[in-house]
């Protein structure tokens, strides 16, 4: 099956920073990767998502990249702000599969 | 609108008793999904049912059951609860990917059940 690795599992930077947030996963049939972000006491909540067929994907200060040939993606959060901290989690599915496999999650501290 | 419901958000169980959780999709989501997390463990996913069927199944105990109904509410039932049970449960929907889209999965704020 799917194995998801992420890394850091924290990470802490001052607010106005940039914070980066890799993953690899090993089945090369995965072809679509979420981020969650996960407050506490909250459900995990869809901030982000790539297909295999994109490189990259933007939205404001969130951005997700991909290379399928080393099988990794990261997401870049730019601009740091303190509300942003929380745990993120990468995942990885087969476009159209029920099951995504998440990676062990970042915890995220912005700094003010 | 209002997103994915679960019910009871806290519950509190002895060993060997029994457990339902409930799960209210979005409107015409068609898929629902469960999902346990341990205390700072990644969320693993249990089971997953597609108009009434279920359409997947991952690491669910024998001892759990779950089932879609004709609303599309779905139910986890939980016997024999272990202490290892105590997690937080979440429920996700979507509506069933087309061709070879990707099922987007909304989650709920989740239910958190605690064996003593």
């Amino acid at each position: 099956g799917e194995n998801v690795e992420q890394h850091p599992s924290t990470l802490s930077v001052q607010e106005g920073d940039s914070a980066v947030i890799k993953c690899t996963y090993s089945d090369s049939a995965s072809n679509y990767f979420p981020w969650y972000k996960q407050e506490l006491g909250k459900g995990p909540q869809l901030i982000i998502d790539i297909r295999s067929n994109v490189g990259e994907k933007k939205d404001q200060r969130i951005a997700v990249t991909l290379n399928k040939t080393a099988k990794h993606f990261s997401l870049h959060i730019t601009e740091t702000q303190p509300e942003d901290s929380a745990v993120y989690f990468c995942a990885a599915s087969i476009a159209g599969s029920y099951q995504l496999t998440f990676g062990k999650g970042t915890k995220l501290s912005v700094i003010p | 609108a209002a997103g994915v419901i679960q019910s009871p958000r806290h519950l509190i169980k002895e060993k060997r008793e029994t457990a339902t959780l409930k799960c209210y999709p979005i409107s015409r989501h068609d898929t629902v999904y469960w999902y346990q997390q341990g205390p700072g463990q990644d969320p693993q996913f249990l089971i997953s049912f597609y108009e009434k069927m279920q359409s997947d199944k991952g690491s669910i105990p024998d001892r759990f059951s779950a089932q879609q109904f004709s609303d599309y509410h779905s139910e986890l039932n939980m016997s024999s609860l272990e202490l290892g049970d105590s997690a937080l449960y979440f429920c996700a929907s979507s509506l069933k990917a087309l061709g070879v889209g990707a099922n987007v999965l909304t989650f709920g704020a989740g239910s958190r059940l605690t064996v003593l």
